[in-house]
């Protein structure tokens, strides 16, 4: 199947520092991916929608300016959460898209990256 | 408001039980479908799927799930569970008013397999 890459798995930063965390489908053209947060004990919410060379969609409620998404390559997106305070903290994670038959339709995701702001 | 629900958010079970997972959507009109399993420590996998065509759907490891669309149900079951069964459950809708780019996460059912 499809291999969706994230890194890094874990990140623990200070607050005020802005992180990247990269996401690269590794086997596919990825057109479109999707960042998502998940909360403990909750499940994923979307926050972005992002298509290869074009600005990011974000969901209601999602501060652009604070989580940076580029999908500057068909392989690979990133997601910059800048000026991070602890309430960032949170598990995020990609998924990717392709048009290809393999991929079509269906989203293959990442591992995850586990961010804590202290 | 669109969405989906899972109404089981802990499930208990022993080896060799059945399992069913409940999962109800609020879409109307077509839909795709879909379970994704989340083992300890690990990424999302998807389990099976659901397009068109027979409502019975099978997937990996002895799943299977059943589109009810008069109920606006996509049960998850399995025959006789395994204690590597042990993980999270996602039930997911494309949502079709956003010409089926985004998916829609349930909050998951955690099942937990004593052996």
């Amino acid at each position: 199947g499809a291999v969706v890459s994230q890194h890094p798995s874990r990140v623990i930063c200070k607050s005020g520092t802005s992180v990247k965390i990269e996401c690269r489908s590794l086997d596919f053209q990825a057109t479109t991916m999707f960042w998502y947060r998940q909360f403990p004990k909750q499940s994923l919410m979307l926050m972005a929608t992002s298509n290869e060379g074009s600005k990011a969609t974000y969901e209601q409620g999602v501060e652009k300016d604070k989580f940076l998404i580029n999908h500057a390559s068909l392989t690979l997106s990133t997601l910059t959460v800048t000026s991070a305070h602890p309430e960032d903290s949170s598990f995020y994670i990609c998924s990717a898209r392709g048009q290809a038959e393999l991929a079509k339709n269906i989203q293959y995701f990442g591992a995850g990256t586990r961010l804590s702001v202290l | 408001a669109q969405s989906v629900s899972q109404h089981n958010h802990h499930v208990i079970l022993s080896e060799a039980a059945s399992l069913e997972l409940g999962c109800n959507y609020s879409y109307g009109g077509t839909v795709n479908l879909f379970w994704y399993v989340q083992y300890p420590g690990q990424h999302l996998q998807l389990l099976l799927k659901y397009f068109s065509g027979d409502p019975l759907v099978k997937g990996i490891k002895g799943f299977e799930a059943e589109f009810i669309k008069s109920k606006f149900s996509f049960n998850l079951r399995k025959p006789s569970v395994q204690w590597s069964d042990t993980a999270e459950y996602f039930c997911a809708v494309n949502a079709p008013y956003t010409g089926f780019q985004k998916l829609v996460f349930g909050t998951g059912t955690r099942l937990l397999v004593s052996p």
